[in-house]
């Protein structure tokens, strides 16, 4: 089983501030996702990230892999109000089962 | 074209009774999930389809629980005997992945949710 923990699980922040959000995993896994949550909407995919070393970005925001430490990361750059969300970041346990992490809710303050 | 969608969008039911909940993927994707999410937390696999045969149900909490996907394209999950602790919000996924590492890099695509709540 893959164990997916989150940090910090609640962030505010100020408009215009940057912060990072972690993502720890407990055994291999070689692609890592991150989705957004709005309330009481469905997941929306931001990021697939396939392998060690791996960087992606859209907008504001910045998703890394680090396999080797088993940690990726979600940077925020000067964050604003419409960014206030919650990320979930899942790993995959033998190709398709995904594990997900409890969620980061971010709300971002004018 | 149209996304992933789910019926109904809310079910309310009673302790005992037997629920269906039915999932439309997007046309062409061979992946199907079903994930329970409850309130403040992150969703929690139940089973994956690829095609027609569930390729891992290991996530099923006991055997109350049963999904189908009898043509490849809709599913539905079925919860026999419902109790309390089964309410929550219930997420399909589909994918256009195939099986085993050709899957690698697929997106899932979520559709909205059906939320059960038993009484």
């Amino acid at each position: 089983e893959l164990k997916v923990e989150q940090n910090p699980l609640f962030l505010s922040m100020q408009e215009g501030k940057n912060y990072t959000i972690y993502c720890n995993y407990s055994t291999t896994s070689d692609r890592l996702y991150w989705y957004r949550q709005d309330p009481g909407k469905s997941l929306e995919s931001l990021f697939v990230l396939l392998s060690n070393g791996a960087v992606k970005q859209e907008g504001r925001l910045m998703a890394s892999l680090d396999t080797k430490a088993r940690l990726s990361t979600l940077h925020i750059t000067a964050a604003v109000h419409d960014l206030s969300a919650t990320y979930f970041c899942a790993g995959v346990y033998n190709f398709n089962k995904f594990y997900f992490g409890s969620g980061t809710k971010l709300n971002v303050k004018p | 074209g149209a996304g992933v969608s789910q019926t109904p969008s809310n079910k309310v039911t009673e302790k005992g009774k037997y629920v269906e909940l039915r999932c439309d993927p997007i046309s062409g994707h061979t992946a199907l999930y079903w994930y329970r999410q409850s309130l403040g937390q992150g969703p929690e696999f139940l089973i994956y389809f690829q095609g027609t045969g569930a390729a891992d149900d290991s996530g099923l909490p006991n055997d109350r629980f049963f999904a189908v996907r009898p043509e490849g394209s809709v599913s539905t999950l079925k919860i026999q005997r419902t109790e309390r602790g089964d309410s929550a919000v219930y997420l399909c996924a589909s994918s256009p992945g195939t099986s085993g590492r050709a899957s690698w890099g697929h997106e899932q695509f979520f559709g909205p949710g059906t939320r059960l709540t038993v009484l």
